[in-house]
């Protein structure tokens, strides 16, 4: 079945680094742009980063611009966030998300991960 | 970019209707029909009820319906059913290749 993965998470001081990992299965993992969601513990959803089908184009939120990068190996299956420079506002559980059309980004998601728990604290 | 406005709280008993407003600007909501709305019961991975403002997913039941008029969305779900209970986020594309979400509705079926 059409499924995402997330890994990588866990507790990390701030200023130090983290990577996620999303594994992508049951669909054409190249042919779609993915997104990166958060949830700070008691807050709504935040949207972190998105990035096209072939990985030329990516785009963040300003609270993780130059911090933040978003990536994927479509050989893989996979998406990355390389997390830099964490701040304790950081702490969320983040979720991998599939745009819902192929090949385009119409900013509606459909497939959602189970998410993995990023807590930065000293 | 600010968070588009939503109430905090709705309620509503088995069988009745409710709206959910969701508020932005001329910059997002008003100026695109890229409005979603999810469905998140907590400890759960959220789930899309309606893209592009009034679209329908396959699988999502009927009782729930969007519209949007100026810059205001809204999400109807009718004959509300126990199980509706949840929280509720709207989202926009804001035109600056970013999104942005609503700060949440939590729903309650009494």
């Amino acid at each position: 079945q059409v499924q995402l993965v997330e890994s990588g998470g866990g507790v990390v001081q701030p200023g130090r680094s983290l990577r996620l990992s999303c594994a992508a299965s049951g669909f054409t993992f190249s042919s779609y742009a993915i997104h990166w969601v958060r949830q700070a513990p008691g807050k709504g959803l935040e949207w972190v980063a998105v990035i096209s089908y072939d990985g030329t184009n990516k785009y963040y939120a300003d609270s993780v611009k130059g911090r933040f990068t978003i990536s994927r190996d479509n050989s893989k299956n996979t998406l990355y966030l390389q997390m830099n420079s964490l701040r304790t506002e950081d702490s969320a559980v983040y979720y991998c998300v599939r745009e819902r059309w192929v090949l385009v980004v119409t900013w509606g998601m459909d497939v959602w991960g189970q998410g993995t728990t990023v807590t930065v604290s000293s | 970019q600010s968070a588009l406005t939503q109430p905090a709280s709705v309620s509503g008993s088995p069988g009745q209707s409710i709206t959910i407003s969701c508020t932005g600007t001329s910059s997002d909501v008003g100026g695109y029909n890229f409005v979603s709305w999810y469905q998140h019961h907590p400890g759960r991975a959220p789930k899309l009820m309606i893209y592009e403002v009034n679209n329908r997913p396959s699988g999502v039941s009927n009782r729930f319906s969007g519209s949007k008029s100026g810059n205001t969305a809204s999400l109807t779900i009718s004959g509300l059913q126990t199980e509706d209970e949840a929280d509720y986020y709207c989202s926009s594309y804001t035109g600056s290749s970013t999104l942005v979400f609503g700060g949440g509705t939590k729903l309650t079926v009494l």
